[in-house]
This record gives structure tokens, C-alpha cells and sequence, in this order.
């Protein structure tokens, strides 16, 4: 399964919502779509699993929501510390478990 | 306090080998599959291998079969990566990380800080 992470990059000014777009080349039972905060020099974070529920200690301005093949990370207002880059990754089908090209969430 | 912390990263010739370590400790190691994810510079996450908690099972990324081995030790808390016949484009920052799950494969919910390893000539 080849996930498609949409846009590429997205500039925003901090307070503005962010909607990125992870589409899946196959159907993709939701309770294995999982999505990670990445910033440089840190390791990935786990941000979403099941599709839609925060990991432990992720606040509530992110939130997640798709089915099937069309999965969306929302930050309602985003705030400083949210400019990463943000991937999606699958674990319902055989592997290898490809990760989503990324989306850059950058400041505008 | 729930940690992975890798080791074993460095400069190494093209076609040499390496043998990167990764360590647990704060959680159960024996309950819990872990990966191992790389970054090449520049570049997106890059899925690399899995082995179940048991080590019975054993999943490879296309672009590194034929050349890895992974175990681990329970025992030792620790899982091993070996890499063969390295090639620039297995330079990069590798990471092992747990996955959420126990029997399933659930997602990557504790990372190590990875492990740099520069394949130079």
C-alpha cells in the first residue's frame, strides 16, 4: 500500500487550522493509521494511532478523522511548537510498512 | 522511565558491515515488537525492519533484504541490527522503536534517539 501525503508543504501563521491529507493506494483498516510528529534533530513522535486517538500526552488541538483510504490529521490552531514535518504510516497490510512522503508544516 | 537509546553508529566503508545495538529499558522489551526506521539526509522516514516480540518473526524492508540481520535478546533487553555490503544510501540516522502492540502491529509509540551512521569511502 503507497500512502500519499498532501500538500507537500503547508504554510500557516500560528492560530490558523491545518488540515493534511494522508490517501492510501488500498483500503486501510483504521485502527492500523498512525500518524508522527517529526522535527529536526528529535526523534518521531507518535501524535495519532487508530486513526483517530491522541497518544499519551498530545493535546487536544489534534485530531483525526478518515476511513478507507482517506485519513486527515486536523490542529485546530496551531501553535508555535507545532512546525514540523508530520508522516502517516500504515501496518494493515504485509509488509513493508511505508511511511507517507511527509507534510511540512511551515511558518508563514 | 520508558527509553530505547542506540548504539553502534560511525563512519564505515562501502561494502563493510556494522552492527547497531538498541537497548531498552522503563517497559517490558520481551511483550513488544520493535522496528528499526532510518532517515537519509534530506529524506523522509524510511521503514527498515521489524522483529516480533519473540523474535520469531522477521520483516525487512525491500531496499535492505539480502543484506540485514536482526535479532534480540531478550534476556539483555536489547535488539541488534547488522547491515552488510553498505552503500552510500545507507547513510543516515537510524532509529529502533517500539510498537504500541503486543500480538499486532499498532504503530511506534517510543523512540530512541537514533544512531548516525556515514558510509564514506
Amino acid at each position: 500500500i503507497v500512502l500519499t501525503q498532501s500538500p507537500g508543504t503547508l504554510s500557516l501563521s500560528p492560530g490558523e487550522r491545518a488540515t493534511l491529507s494522508c490517501r492510501a493506494s488500498l483500503s486501510v483498516t483504521s485502527t492500523y493509521l498512525v500518524w508522527y510528529q517529526h522535527k529536526p534533530g528529535q526523534a518521531p513522535r507518535l501524535l495519532m494511532y487508530g486513526a483517530s486517538t491522541r497518544a499519551t500526552g498530545i493535546p487536544d488541538r489534534f485530531s483525526g478523522s478518515g476511513s478507507g483510504t482517506d485519513f486527515t490529521l486536523t490542529i485546530s490552531r496551531v501553535e508555535p511548537e507545532d512546525f514540523a514535518l508530520y508522516y502517516c504510516q500504515q501496518f494493515g497490510s504485509s509488509p513493508p510498512w511505508t511511511f507517507g512522503q511527509g507534510t511540512k508544516l511551515e511558518i508563514k | 522511565q520508558v527509553q530505547l537509546v542506540e548504539s553502534g553508529g560511525g563512519v564505515v566503508q562501502p561494502g563493510t558491515s556494522l552492527r547497531l545495538s538498541c537497548e531498552a529499558s522503563g517497559f517490558t522489551f520481551s511483550s513488544h515488537p520493535i522496528h528499526w526506521v532510518r532517515q537519509a539526509p534530506g529524506r523522509g522516514l524510511e521503514w527498515v525492519a521489524l522483529i516480533s516480540s519473540d523474535g520469531t518473526y522477521k520483516h525487512l524492508g525491500d531496499s535492505v533484504k539480502g543484506r540485514i540481520t536482526i535479532s534480540r535478546d531478550n534476556s539483555k533487553n536489547t535488539m541488534y541490527l547488522q547491515l552488510s555490503s553498505l552503500r552510500d544510501d545507507d547513510t543516515g540516522v537510524y532509529y529502533c522503536a517500539k510498537d504500541r502492540g503486543t500480538r499486532y502491529y499498532l504503530g511506534m509509540d517510543v523512540w530512541g534517539q537514533g544512531t548516525t551512521v556515514t558510509v564514506s569511502s
